[in-house]
């Protein structure tokens, strides 16, 4: 079950910025947990995109940026490409779930008009 | 350079049961905990099962406690999810994943490609 909320689909054109939220609880994000974000090109496998609210791994263009404030986080995507259309995900802690804790967004979907 | 490669996946009858393996290389496998995340059909990530880096600590997702066994063998780098008592909801891609801790929990940080199971009668 999902406890981080995210928006289904964003959509902009090419070269505009859009952003994804996140929404958490207390017990997650507002706790102080951090945020991670991962984006699924269609038919692939998830890749990590952002870890640690703002950390960009090696090779991810810094097109893409995170942060965090309070019980929500956001992923921003500037100088939106066609090969950004994809789906994104949040993840999280929770402290309220048995064993290790990990918690995904409901995922979010982005359309390049 | 990591690679984990999942294998197994296939279609099974409602009460079958299948046996994924995940073969990793380019790390070291027996320094991290592994997990499996799988994907319902156009839905989204669903956290499985997690096992510590020695296999000594094992989690489920409630959804799937008492029919999944996760496993995994240091030695050969590899790990295992065996699924019993399958039922229609497990219907998913399940992708092996490895988890880096971090300062307040864990990330995924490589992902396989994923193998198909397709419980249909």
């Amino acid at each position: 079950q999902s406890v981080l909320t995210q928006p289904p689909s964003v959509s902009g054109a090419p070269g505009q910025r859009v952003t994804i939220s996140c929404t958490g609880s207390s017990s997650n994000i507002g706790a102080g947990y951090d945020v991670h974000w991962y984006q699924q090109l269609p038919g692939t496998a998830p890749k990590l995109l952002i870890y640690g609210n703002s950390n960009r791994p090696s090779g991810v263009p810094d097109r893409f940026s995170g942060s965090k404030s309070g019980t929500s986080a956001s992923l921003a995507i500037t100088g939106l490409q066609a090969e950004d259309e994809a789906d994104y995900y949040c993840q999280s802690y929770d402290s309220s779930l048995s064993g290790p804790g990990y918690v995904f967004g409901t995922g979010t979907k982005v359309t390049v008009l | 350079e990591v690679q984990l490669v999942e294998s197994g996946g296939g279609l099974v009858q409602p009460g079958g049961s299948l046996r994924l393996s995940c073969a990793a290389s380019g790390f070291t496998f027996s320094s991290y905990e592994m997990n499996w995340v799988r994907q319902a059909p156009g839905k989204g990530l669903e956290w499985v099962s997690y096992i510590s880096s020695s296999g000594s600590t094992i989690y489920y997702a409630d959804s799937v406690k008492g029919r999944f066994t996760i496993s995994r063998d240091n030695a050969k780098n590899s790990l295992y999810l065996q699924m019993n008592s399958l039922r229609a909801e497990d219907t998913a891609v399940y992708y092996c994943a490895r988890a880096t801790s971090w300062a307040r929990g864990y990330y995924f940080d490589y992902w396989g490609q994923g193998t198909l199971v397709t419980v249909s009668s």
